[in-house]
């Protein structure tokens, strides 16, 4: 059965650009987490879709924005980009209001010069 | 204070050697605990997974909770060279995002 896919792996855009992530999560699963791991700081949890619908976000500024599509897949849009944006985003998926297993894709590494 | 709190380390042992990783919260709320593995430029792999207090055995995986104190714990018995990663503690109360810790480097030496 396949994982969590990400695309694409690397990303590189300048500063005041916009960035465009994409994920699709495991077969069955309707809920998508997007979580941004920048260096030193860990996890920190972006943005919650299930059934297309956002159910819940952290403490993430308006341009970080996404959506869900009737695939279930996602995409995360980060505009104004940022310097300190550059850092690993990462996707999870979990059964429908199971979001104590998430199981993560590999990633998008995002750089902003 | 952050909810979650966990040595970055590094933890350096040598192979054979038994590990214990902890993490401590603040959040009396959190019911689910996990642990995570991350390979250096790769997504965490879930590894654990515990509902409340208690052990969760995976063959030399051990996982332990401890609610009362807020602690939970992971033991990797006999270490290899390839558990050489990062651990992550992540813990929610159900039906809600996951908070993680920062994670601890572990490296396993031949």
């Amino acid at each position: 059965e396949a994982g969590v896919t990400q695309s694409p792996t690397h990303l590189i855009k300048t500063r005041g650009q916009q960035a465009t992530l994409r994920c699709s999560p495991i077969s069955g699963h309707t809920s998508v987490y997007w979580y941004q791991q920048a260096l030193g700081l860990g996890l920190q949890f972006l943005l919650w879709y299930d059934e297309g619908e956002e159910r819940n976000r952290g403490n993430f500024p308006p341009r970080f924005s996404g959506r869900q599509f009737p695939n279930y897949s996602s995409e995360l849009n980060v505009n104004a980009l940022e310097l300190e944006d550059s850092a690993l985003y990462l996707c999870a998926s979990s059964l429908a209001y199971s979001g104590d297993t998430q199981y993560f894709g590999p990633g998008t590494r995002l750089t902003v010069l | 204070q952050k909810e979650v709190e966990q040595d970055p380390g590094p933890l350096s042992v040598p192979e054979g050697a038994i590990v214990s990783l902890n993490c401590t919260y603040s959040n009396s709320a959190f019911q689910y605990f996990m642990w995570y593995r991350q390979y250096s430029r790769k997504g965490p792999e879930l590894l654990m997974y515990t509902y409340s207090s208690g052990n969760k055995e995976d063959g030399r995986f051990t996982a332990q909770v401890d609610k009362s104190s807020k602690y939970i714990s992971l033991f990797i018995r006999d270490s290899q060279p390839s558990d050489s990663a990062t651990y992550l503690c992540a813990m929610t109360r159900g039906f809600q995002k996951l908070v993680f810790g920062t994670g601890t480097r572990l490296l396993v030496s031949p």
